[in-house]
């Protein structure tokens, strides 16, 4: 299957600072990507669609200026955590799909963020 | 809104079968997905069912009923590595996939 790839996979950083975690589709073009946000033993909740070339889509209650995403490229989508406080601490997880509609997404191994 | 519902924990012994439910109520319907989700890990793709029916894949099928609104995950000869999670996942008119609220799974030996 297509491969996505996320980095980092874990941070660690004070409060107040901003992070970025990129997501990287390595054998295909990915449209459009997804971020998704989990908290622990909690379901994986949709944050926003990036869209390549174009605005993300922020799901209600996201903030789309804390929440920083650029998709600059067809492989590359980045999301940018500013101003990081202690409740922004959760595993960010990207996905993509390839073409064709199968319902399936491929995900990213995830980014453990932990702000202190 | 939309929602999709599914238990939150089941338990089997290895070797049993077990079938995790899912509802769901969404603004569009393209399909749904089973993902699988190991703790610290991210989710897997397992089946996807678009039309009616059971589709099987080894020893994980899936099935589907768009007029209920409901389908199911079984898992068969379950073995120690399947304790994980299992999310329902539902792609919207959107093709947005939203996640159930995920079914934990603690097979015993």
């Amino acid at each position: 299957g297509a491969v996505v790839s996320q980095h980092p996979s874990w941070v660690i950083c004070k409060s107040g600072t901003s992070v970025k975690i990129e997501c990287r589709s390595l054998d295909f073009q990915a449209t459009t990507m997804f971020w998704y946000r989990q908290f622990p033993k909690q379901s994986l909740m949709l944050m926003a669609t990036s869209n390549e070339g174009s605005k993300a889509t922020y799901e209600q209650g996201v903030e789309k200026d804390k929440f920083l995403i650029n998709h600059a490229s067809l492989t590359l989508s980045t999301l940018t955590v500013t101003s990081a406080h202690p409740e922004d601490s959760s595993f960010y997880i990207c996905s993509a799909s390839s073409e064709g509609g199968s319902g399936e997404l491929f995900f990213g191994e995830g980014s453990r963020l932990t702000v202190l | 809104g939309q929602s999709l519902e599914q238990p939150s924990e089941v338990t089997a012994v290895e070797g049993a079968i077990v079938q995790i439910n899912c509802t769901y109520q969404t603004s569009g319907f393209y399909g749904l997905s089973w993902y699988q989700q190991h703790d610290g890990g991210a989710p897997t793709f397992l089946s996807y069912n678009a039309l009616d029916g059971l589709e099987e894949t080894g020893r994980f099928s899936s099935f589907l009923s768009r007029s209920d609104s409901y389908g199911y995950l079984l898992l068969q000869e379950l073995q120690m590595k399947d304790s994980a999670s299992y999310f329902c996942a539902v792609m919207d008119s959107s093709y947005k996939l939203i996640f159930g609220s995920g079914t934990r799974l603690l097979v015993r030996p």
